[in-house]
């Protein structure tokens, strides 16, 4: 198993251009998870997915963030419109055990 | 609300010194904990979890529940133990009457380990 995907690996953008990140989990895992990571902040959890189905989008921060998880094998996350503030690495992570993830590499979105 | 915190943005130490990552939590039930680390230029990847108390190249962390924190030790630290790490709480929560497993993060701690 390649483990957990992710695309792009890198993403430049205009702000204002719509940004989708996008994320293969590890067959089988029934939890998703997407971050973003930030000198700041950290490891911000942003949404949670199980079975496909939302259970926690309290971290988005904004109407302009949406994911969405139409099959067990894929999930998206997409920002419209980007902003500068945006700018961060995302990590998308997969889980069967509690508490145990597995993440992907990460996209590392910049939005000038 | 559940909250982590990771009080050391960063940390330095010499080769050879023991280490300590302090993890704080605030938490009205039972939360399972764990550390996760990330090498550079690697995933973010699981150390090690409180329940199985297992060392992990040379890593220990003990759950003190009646300071809420889950600290994480090493006696002597060394080069390749240079990393981002963080410390991971895994809280139950109850969605429609289903409980669900939410994985959150600290700040995290970037420890350095000098020749």
């Amino acid at each position: 198993d390649a483990g957990v995907i992710q695309s792009p690996r890198h993403e430049v953008t205009e702000m204002g251009q719509e940004v989708t990140l996008r994320c293969k989990p590890i067959s089988g895992h029934d939890y998703l998870f997407w971050y973003r990571q930030t000198m700041m902040r950290g490891l911000e959890l942003l949404i949670y997915f199980n079975n496909n189905v939302p259970i926690d989008d309290s971290g988005m921060p904004e109407d302009r963030f949406s994911a969405k998880m139409p099959n067990a094998s894929f999930s998206t996350l997409k920002i419209q419109p980007s902003e500068p503030r945006d700018s961060a690495v995302y990590f998308c992570a997969s889980s069967l055990a509690p508490g145990r993830a597995f993440f992907g590499q990460g996209t590392r979105l910049t939005v000038v | 609300a559940q909250r982590v915190t990771q009080p050391e943005k960063l940390l330095s130490v010499f080769k050879g010194a023991p280490v300590e990552l302090k993890c704080n939590y605030s938490y009205s039930g039972s939360p399972e904990l764990f550390w996760y680390v990330q090498y550079s230029r690697q995933r973010l990847q699981l150390l090690l979890r409180h329940i199985s108390r297992e060392s992990i190249k040379g890593f220990t962390a003990d759950l003190n529940k009646g300071e809420t924190s889950f600290h994480l030790k090493k006696p002597f630290a060394q080069e390749e133990d240079s990393a981002m790490y963080y410390c991971a709480p895994y809280f139950s929560a109850n969605a429609g009457g289903t409980s669900y497993g939410k994985l959150t993060f600290g700040q995290g701690t970037i420890l350095t380990v000098h020749p």
